[in-house]
């Protein structure tokens, strides 16, 4: 995951699913895949880790193709509080790179 | 439990002076990491410690600035001879680690440092 990119910005309504997806290439052959969710003058937030395949917790899903050079951030039924910087972490040799973020604005 | 904690919360500095910030990580957590995010920006990483040990110090920005570990647990970055451009805020986290692979990374709340 030595370069990661991201979406800068989406926008969406209450209630819909948010897919935000991440590119990464160079990924090594035990790297996670990590989103972080950050809000104003807060540190950022662990939302949910992959390896492969698809990964579900009470607050999102991750899809993860099986070439693993990109996965998907997947948000059900969105709410005004879901609003805030969307992160995905990678690495770079010793280094722990996250993409440049995207900032999702969930309208009522 | 206690989260990461960082001290203090806000510094403000005047150019040239050395400043201290401190990172107390979740008990446990044998992994550290430290990164700053100018305003309006993303997270830029700085170094990370497995136990005391930092790997790759290629992050920092400059030789002003240092970090170390003690007992596998409070770390410490220092920035000497502040500048204005090292206004930011710094963030610390922590996560267990092992078998080459990196867990979930649980951050502090930030310490803003202001050079004036």
């Amino acid at each position: 995951l030595a370069k990661t990119t991201q979406p800068v910005s989406m926008d969406s309504y209450e209630g819909q699913e948010v897919n935000i997806t991440c590119s990464h290439n160079n990924i090594a052959t035990n790297d996670y895949i990590t989103w972080y969710q950050q809000f104003p003058s807060q540190g950022p937030r662990f939302i949910i880790q992959g390896y492969k395949t698809k990964v579900t917790n009470e607050v999102a899903s991750l899809f993860i193709p099986a070439d693993r050079k990109s996965s998907t951030l997947s948000l059900p039924r969105v709410s005004l509080s879901d609003t805030a910087v969307y992160y995905c972490l990678g690495f770079k040799g010793q280094n722990f790179v996250f993409g440049p973020g995207t900032r999702l604005s969930v309208l009522p | 439990g206690a989260g990461v904690s960082q001290s203090p919360s806000n510094k403000v500095t005047e150019k040239g002076k050395d400043v201290e910030l401190r990172c107390d990580p979740i008990s446990g957590h044998t992994a550290l990491y430290w990164y700053r995010q100018s305003l309006g920006q993303g997270l830029e990483f700085l170094i990370y410690f497995q136990g005391n040990s930092a790997p790759d110090k290629s992050g920092l920005p400059s030789d002003r600035f240092s970090a170390e570990r003690t007992g596998g647990s409070v770390s410490t970055l220092t920035i000497q001879r502040t500048q204005q451009e090292d206004s930011a805020v710094y963030l610390c986290a922590s996560s267990n680690a092992g078998g080459g692979a990196f867990y979930a990374q649980y951050f502090g709340p930030g310490t803003r440092l202001t050079v004036t």
